[in-house]
């Protein structure tokens, strides 16, 4: 089947901009994680869903960072007004439950560049 | 929140076994562990994961300590696909209810013909 798909794959914009990244989780995963990692870094917990629900917006580093689920599926990340250190990838995960047992399957991450 | 530490690096020759340590010292008793791995130009792949058993799987086996303070994961005979970062992960459950795998800088394994 299918895995996790997110688009753009590459996404070059102006600083300023508002940018829109999506996430399709494989069907049925009612838990979705995104995640940012920058140039050489490791990976930098950003907010949780269980169904259309976030319990844990933690990871969210600004108020310029939101992010909604609809029909437990597809999630989009919305970043406003992106700045030069938003620049990184950003990769989605998805599990079929909030559980220590249900390993996450990633995408293949949103590269990000603010010019 | 729960930490683990790896070594930055790892070198390994082909067809070689190849031991992934991870010291995970403040562990409670809930904590699966849990090993990812992370290509180049990929996202993370999930590995394996245990409690308090040795797990094995058709990708490699996860060796625990008896005080699970620590854990190896082991890849039987590395290959050159095998070369990656190596993220050993404590699956743990926040107050909210919520969970979140918190990963740190991870091993990066280098494989030598």
């Amino acid at each position: 089947g299918a895995g996790v798909s997110q688009s753009p794959s590459n996404k070059v914009t102006e600083k300023g901009k508002d940018v829109e990244l999506r996430c399709d989780p494989i069907s049925g995963h009612t838990a979705l994680y995104w995640y940012r990692q920058r140039l050489g870094q490791g990976l930098e917990f950003l907010i949780y869903f269980q169904g259309n629900s976030a319990p844990d917006k933690s990871g969210l580093p600004s108020d310029r960072f939101s992010a909604e689920r609809t029909g437990e599926s597809v999630s989009t990340l919305t970043i406003q007004r992106t700045q030069q250190e938003d620049s990184a990838v950003y990769l989605c995960a998805s599990s079929l439950l909030s559980s220590y047992n249900s390993p996450l399957h990633f995408g293949n991450g949103t590269r990000l560049t603010v010019t | 929140d729960a930490k683990t530490t790896q070594p930055n690096s790892m070198e390994s020759n082909e067809e070689e076994p190849v031991h992934l340590p991870c010291n995970h010292s403040t562990i409670s008793g809930t904590d699966y562990i849990h090993w990812y791995r992370q290509l180049p130009s990929q996202g993370p792949e999930y590995v394996i994961h245990g409690l308090t058993s040795n797990v094995n799987n058709r990708m490699a086996s996860l060796a625990i300590a008896e005080d699970r303070k620590s854990s190896t994961l082991i890849l039987h005979r590395a290959t050159l696909r095998d070369a990656a970062v190596y993220y050993c992960i404590l699956r743990e459950m926040s107050q909210g209810g919520s969970e979140k795998l918190v990963f740190g800088k991870g091993t990066k394994l280098t494989v030598n013909p």
